[in-house]
């Protein structure tokens, strides 16, 4: 049962372009949202958290929005830069400090 | 300051033995949890300590799975009788009880190999 949803495994942009994340989820229970960013051999780090009570959540170029009901939030990086290629995280969790349900993670490339 | 660190960096053991993967979290931070990254997957949650309160268990894969948390700092993930599906990378990460973003700190995680 996949609680957390990245169904895109991939994505390519220009430098400079708009990259837009996707991520959908199923538990309605799910009150707190994170994006965690991952490079090859190093664990993930925090980028920018979102509550439910909110809609959207921005931190320089990134910017977090949710749509609680359509279940649906995206990460937004503008400009998009050769050194945000990495790959992306949605994570969602019950209550802000607890356990974390992760989706499989998108694979960002921006190419100069 | 110090983030969390994780040893060893890499293990490689044979199936059938037991190993056992340290982290030790951010200090001050009240929350500890493992999780695993299998290849070409998400991450999994296994257990969670908070405090002095009983851990969350329910990730745990088997009752080969065990961890403790000493002195409400450092933690043990101990796999008994590996088994090659246990292969993955095993991440630890930290937090504070009451932290304004909630997020979890992660260290470089473990890299597990059962041949």
């Amino acid at each position: 049962d996949q609680q957390v949803k990245q169904n895109s495994p991939s994505l390519s942009v220009q430098e400079g372009r708009i990259s837009i994340l996707n991520c959908d989820y199923t538990n309605s229970m799910f009150d707190y949202f994170l994006w965690y960013k991952k490079y090859p051999a190093e664990g993930p780090t925090f980028l920018i958290s979102i509550s439910s009570i909110k809609d959207k959540n921005e931190d320089g170029r990134f910017t977090v929005f949710l749509n609680k009901s359509a279940k649906h939030l995206s990460l937004h990086i503008v400009p998009s830069q050769p050194g945000d290629s990495a790959v992306y995280f949605c994570a969602a969790s019950r209550t802000s400090g607890s356990r974390l349900t992760f989706g499989e993670g998108t694979q960002l490339t921006v190419n100069p | 300051g110090a983030g969390v660190s994780q040893s060893p960096s890499n293990k490689v053991t044979e199936k059938g033995k037991d190993v056992e993967l340290r982290c030790d979290p951010i200090s001050g931070h009240t929350a500890l949890y493992w999780y695993r990254q299998s290849l070409g997957q998400g991450l999994e949650f296994l257990i969670y300590f908070q405090g002095n309160s009983a851990p969350d268990k329910s990730g745990l894969p088997s009752d080969r799975f065990s961890a403790e948390r000493t002195g409400g700092s450092v933690s043990t993930l101990t796999i008994q009788r590996t088994q090659q599906e246990d292969s993955a990378v095993y991440l630890c990460a930290s937090s504070k009880t009451s932290g304004r973003r909630g997020e979890q700190f992660f260290g470089p995680g473990t890299r597990l190999t059962v041949l």
